[in-house]
Order: structure tokens, then sequence, then C-alpha cells
């Protein structure tokens, strides 16, 4: 069965305002995750990628945190804006052979002015 | 910032006929991949090539697929026959070292296969 997968398929926010972005996996061998951004027409675009040794990684108006008892990594985006509005993954290494990765079935997120 | 690149934007195609999907891929990166993503559903990865070899394949990429690495520069994937739920939009992606490696892959902006 799938392994990685989303809380929500839609999130809908005020510009401004912080987003929060969930993801639960249930492979507790996974040691490496990847946030992507989908734009409508677009492939996906990396954001940010965490490994399972850290709990917490920032990046430019964006956070990821690792939460490995419960399995669970969520996407945090500060001051969003509506450039934000997408579709948005995680992803994991398909299995130990780590060539392929496994995506969930994604969160649209909507921003509105 | 270096990118991926795939040519056609949009193909449509006959059904039972061949179609060659190409990418090129970012210069000085040694992975290369090929995803699919039938519309409204998620990203299922295909294929992955390394050392102008297959590294791993889904179940997905059966006998009718095929890819390779013609030149230095691109990268192609081959359906044979097509077939109408070959319909999708179909990514290409590189990275420097596996994602088992800890190293994230870039994707081109797809191809979308419509067969009629």
């Amino acid at each position: 069965g799938e392994s990685v997968g989303l809380h929500l398929p839609t999130l809908s926010v005020q510009e401004g305002d912080n987003s929060i972005i969930n993801c639960a996996y249930s492979n507790s061998a996974s040691d490496y995750f990847i946030w992507y951004k989908q734009e409508s027409g677009k492939g996906p675009q990396f954001i940010i990628d965490i490994r399972s040794n850290m709990d917490k990684r920032q990046g430019q108006r964006v956070t990821v945190l690792l939460n490995k008892t419960v399995k669970h990594l969520s996407l945090q985006i500060a001051a969003t804006q509506p450039g934000d509005s997408a579709v948005y993954f995680c992803a994991e290494p398909f299995n130990q052979a780590g060539t392929a990765l496994i995506f969930g079935k994604g969160t649209t997120l909507s921003v509105s002015s | 910032e270096p990118e991926v690149t795939q040519t056609p934007s949009h193909q449509v195609t006959q059904m039972g006929q061949e179609v060659i999907l190409r990418c090129v891929p970012i210069s000085n990166h040694l992975y290369f991949y090929w995803y699919r993503q039938i519309l409204g559903q998620k990203v299922e990865f295909l294929v992955s090539f390394y050392n102008n070899e297959i590294s791993e394949k889904s179940e997905i990429f059966d006998d009718q697929f095929s890819v390779e690495r013609p030149d230095g520069s691109n990268f192609t994937l081959k359906i044979r026959s097509t077939k109408l739920e070959d319909s999708a939009m179909y990514f290409c992606a590189s990275s420097k070292d596996r994602v088992g490696a800890s190293q994230p892959q870039h994707f081109g902006d797809g191809t979308r296969l419509s067969i009629l």
C-alpha cells in the first residue's frame, strides 16, 4: 500500500496567514523526506528536504518538521502569498535501494487576497 | 539555475503508435528518472537510470517502455505501442546522487501525452 499520504486534500488560507500542510508516512525505516510544490501545468518543484536525524529544518519562509515517533511530517509556510497557491506533495524513497521516490496524494493550497 | 527540459510539451498520438519523449537532464547530474501523473492523481515512479543502465523500475514500466541515453545530454522514454491508458503527464527528473543518499530529484515541466 501507499506509505506516504496527506491528511487534507485542500487547504484555504488568507494572504499573510501561516499555512501548515501535513503528511503521514507509514514506513518507519524511511530516512529522508522531500516536499515538492506543483503549480498548474508544471512539474514538481523542490522546496525543502529533511533527513531523519533532524526534527526541523528551515528554508526561506518554509519550515519542515519531522516527528518520527508518530511518523508525521509537516510543511509550514510563513506569510502565505497568492504565489504559494499550488499542490504540495511530500515524498520519500521508494525503498532502501534509494533511487525512486514515492509521492503522497497532495494537498491543494489556495491563497486568497 | 539549471533546469530539466522536456520536449515536446504536448504530444498527440494514435493508439498503437510509437512515441518518444525527450528530456535534457541537468548537466552535472548522474541519475535520471521518468515519472508519470494521470490527470488529478499523484506522481508515480516509472524508472531510474544510472551509468547507462536501468537501476529500478516499477510495475508500470512493462515491455512496452524503454529508456535510452543516446548521447551525453539527452534521455528518452519510448512507448512502443501506445494504449489509451498511457495518456498522462510524463515527467523527467535528474539528481546528483540517489535519493537514498539524501539528494533531491529535480523535475522538468513534463510532456502531456494524449492517446486517441
